[in-house]
């Protein structure tokens, strides 16, 4: 298995909602990346979890929060956004985090209206 | 803040010909380096990686580094429509971080 699988693809929510992004690795990667694409701009790192521990948050908003329950798993929770936190989420993994090669997932396109 | 520069293009290249793209980075003591493509609406694809310098071929690409000069390009020989992309240049930094490049699109001409 060299997938990782991001659901959902799509996710619309108002404002005041709360929902959850995940994010599932089978390939053994100890590295685990969340990063937010906006269109026609590169992507940007948003959170790292290394062995299951969060090593990097690059001033991510409060209403955006990461869970790493296992070393397959990464959840993004999502609570009141913002319509300007629409974006492209991308979850990634790598074999450790040396940055040798980021796999990345299909990604969950986010809407806030 | 480590750097990565690409020039944003479009690059227009007729189908058949060689793509040269380009990349810059900042930090004299990057050892890897990445190149990924993106299709529109899609996630980057990691294409190629490179650590020594020289060229590193993969088919139709071949990646070239030169640390001395800190550039890293991409070549794309005998290029097709199905290359027109967004190609990412990426490079780890202290912490491990992949810095990225804003990007350069690529447009094969049919």
């Amino acid at each position: 298995d060299t997938e990782v699988t991001q659901t959902p693809k799509h996710l619309v929510m108002g404002m005041t909602n709360k929902k959850s992004l995940k994010c599932e690795q089978h390939m053994g990667h100890r590295a685990m990346y969340w990063y937010k694409q906006k269109a026609k701009k590169p992507p940007e790192l948003m959170f790292v979890y290394s062995y299951e521990k969060l090593s990097i948050n690059e001033s991510v908003p409060s209403r955006f929060s990461p869970e790493c329950p296992n070393s397959s798993l990464l959840n993004l929770h999502l609570h009141a956004l913002q319509p300007e936190d629409s974006a492209l989420y991308l979850c990634a993994s790598s074999p450790d985090r040396r940055g040798t090669g980021y796999t990345f997932g299909s990604g969950t396109r986010l809407t806030v209206v | 803040q480590k750097e990565v520069e690409q020039n944003s293009g479009p690059l227009s290249v007729p189908e058949g010909a060689i793509a040269s793209l380009n990349c810059t980075y900042s930090d004299r003591g990057s050892q890897s380096f990445f190149w990924y493509r993106q299709y529109s609406g899609k996630s980057p694809e990691l294409i190629m990686s490179i650590y020594s310098n020289g060229d590193k071929e993969d088919g139709r690409f071949t990646a070239q580094l030169n640390k001395a000069s800190q550039y890293v390009s991409l070549l794309i020989r005998d290029s097709q429509p199905s290359d027109s992309a967004t190609y990412l240049c990426a490079v780890p930094d202290s912490s491990y971080k992949l810095i990225f490049g804003s990007g350069t699109r690529l447009l094969v001409r049919p």
